[in-house]
């Protein structure tokens, strides 16, 4: 039973580029969470999605961060016109359902993001 | 604004003594809290939670601590080794109706000695 899966693992951008991050969530799983990590920080919350919904997306930018989890496939976060501020590891997690009834919540590999 | 951080950023322990890393978190509505583990390159590994119910709950080498009182948190853990090596991370959930959504401390990076 494979974990949460996130590809690439290393992705390198310019200025100005498009990002697309994936996110593969447990066998089963139907809730996805993004988070961000700076370099030296915790991880600091983004987007929660159910399939076909965006849920909470309080901790996204407002502008050229989007995110979508289809009904097939993977959850993708997407960065457009990427700038040197948006570096850091992107980390998904997911749920079976909300979190109760001792429900752990487990993290991809995550995505680091590099932009020259 | 309402934060989850820790007391010591760095921890450095003898291979074989027992480390004992600290939290403060200043949002007594959370009622969930989760210790990571972080080693380089990976993303946080679940360690142990404890929900605001508990004070205290022990898993294998490693135990969770929690003081609603003063609103601390800690992980112990027993006969420390080089590979707890990494960064621990503690988290808080406010909102059970989003169990994913954590706030997480700055972390505390443990060095173990051989």
């Amino acid at each position: 039973n494979a974990g949460v899966m996130q590809n690439p693992r290393h992705l390198v951008r310019r200025r100005g580029q498009e990002a697309r991050l994936r996110c593969s969530p447990m066998k089963g799983h139907s809730h996805v969470y993004w988070y961000r990590q700076l370099p030296e920080e915790g991880l600091k919350f983004m987007v929660y999605l159910q399939k076909e919904n965006i849920i909470d997306e309080s901790g996204m930018p407002k502008e050229r961060f989007s995110a979508e989890f289809p009904k097939e496939g993977p959850s993708i976060l997407r960065i457009q016109q990427v700038v040197r501020g948006d570096s850091a590891a992107y980390f998904c997690a997911s749920l079976q359902g909300t979190g109760g009834n001792e429900e752990k919540l487990f993290f991809g590999s995550g995505t680091q993001l590099s932009v020259l | 604004g309402e934060s989850v951080g820790l007391h010591l950023p760095t921890l450095s322990v003898q291979e074989g003594d027992n480390s004992i890393i600290n939290c403060a978190y200043s949002n007594s509505a959370s009622d969930y809290f989760i210790w990571y583990k972080q080693e380089s390159g990976k993303g946080p590994q679940f360690i142990i939670d404890i929900r605001s119910n508990m004070d205290k709950r022990q898993g294998q080498r490693v135990t969770v601590l929690l003081n609603k009182t003063v609103k601390h948190l800690s992980l112990q853990i027993a006969a420390t080794q080089p590979g707890d090596s990494a960064v621990y991370f503690c988290a808080e959930n406010m909102d059970p109706n989003q169990g994913g959504k954590l706030i997480f401390g700055q972390g505390t990076e443990l060095s173990v000695k051989p």
